[in-house]
């Protein structure tokens, strides 16, 4: 069984200032971590995947997520935030021997203001 | 390259009559999946579908049921609707599973009055 949490379900910040969204996770086995982010009235759009190797993960758009398999952890953050990264962002975890199950967190809404 | 596409995009049914969703994955893709989304709930997975078969399922009750088509499209049904099936149902489709990212469509709102 695998669950996630994140622990925070609304982070509001000023436009420029840093952003860290919060991600634990739970798993009796390997899992592979993505975060998704849903703008309003989109679909959910990747936005970063750990598979393997480095545990440092970056986004196109300046995101970056960290995986710490002791504190079972993998948190969002970004520098300096925009208007435009508003949006509500989902951490997922998949099993690697649970093919095909996603396990998605109650979401993140991060709200960017002037 | 046209995303997953779903429909109808809004569809309001009432108490105990059924409800049918579309899904038309990305092309070459063979996994679709579908979940649920309903306020404050997060995003809860229902099916998920490969080459035309059902390889998993969560935790709902069969009158949610489905299927995928030998195009790889997929049709979600719920049977004998009730308030709480009132959700955003997304679709998502990947080129087979496990590490492979899902690629979601704008979903169908369904609410049962």
């Amino acid at each position: 069984a695998q669950s996630v949490t994140q622990l925070d379900s609304q982070v509001p910040v000023f436009e420029e200032a840093p952003v860290e969204l919060r991600c634990n996770y739970s798993s009796s086995v390997s899992v592979y971590l993505f975060w998704y982010v849903q703008y309003p009235n989109q679909g959910l759009q990747l936005l970063l995947k750990y598979l393997s190797g480095s545990t440092l993960v970056e986004s196109i758009n300046g995101f970056e997520a960290e995986f710490n398999k002791s504190q079972t952890s993998f948190h969002l953050r970004k520098p300096s935030v925009h208007i435009s990264d508003t949006a509500e962002y989902f951490c997922a975890v998949t099993g690697i021997s649970n093919a095909g199950k996603s396990t998605f967190g109650d979401g993140t809404t991060l709200t960017v203001k002037p | 390259e046209a995303g997953v596409t779903q429909s109808p995009t809004h569809l309001i049914k009432t108490r105990g009559q059924q409800a049918t969703l579309r899904c038309s994955p990305i092309s070459g893709h063979t996994s679709v999946y579908w979940y649920q989304q309903a306020l404050g709930l997060g995003l809860q997975f229902l099916l998920w579908y490969d080459e035309g078969e059902e390889r998993n399922r969560g935790n709902f009750p069969p009158r949610f049921s489905g299927r995928q088509f030998p195009n790889y499209s997929s049709e979600l049904n719920v049977n004998a609707l009730e308030l709480e099936d009132s959700a955003l149902y997304l679709c998502a489709s990947s080129q087979g599973s496990g590490a492979n990212v899902l690629t979601f469509g704008a979903g169908s709102r369904l609410t049962v009055l």
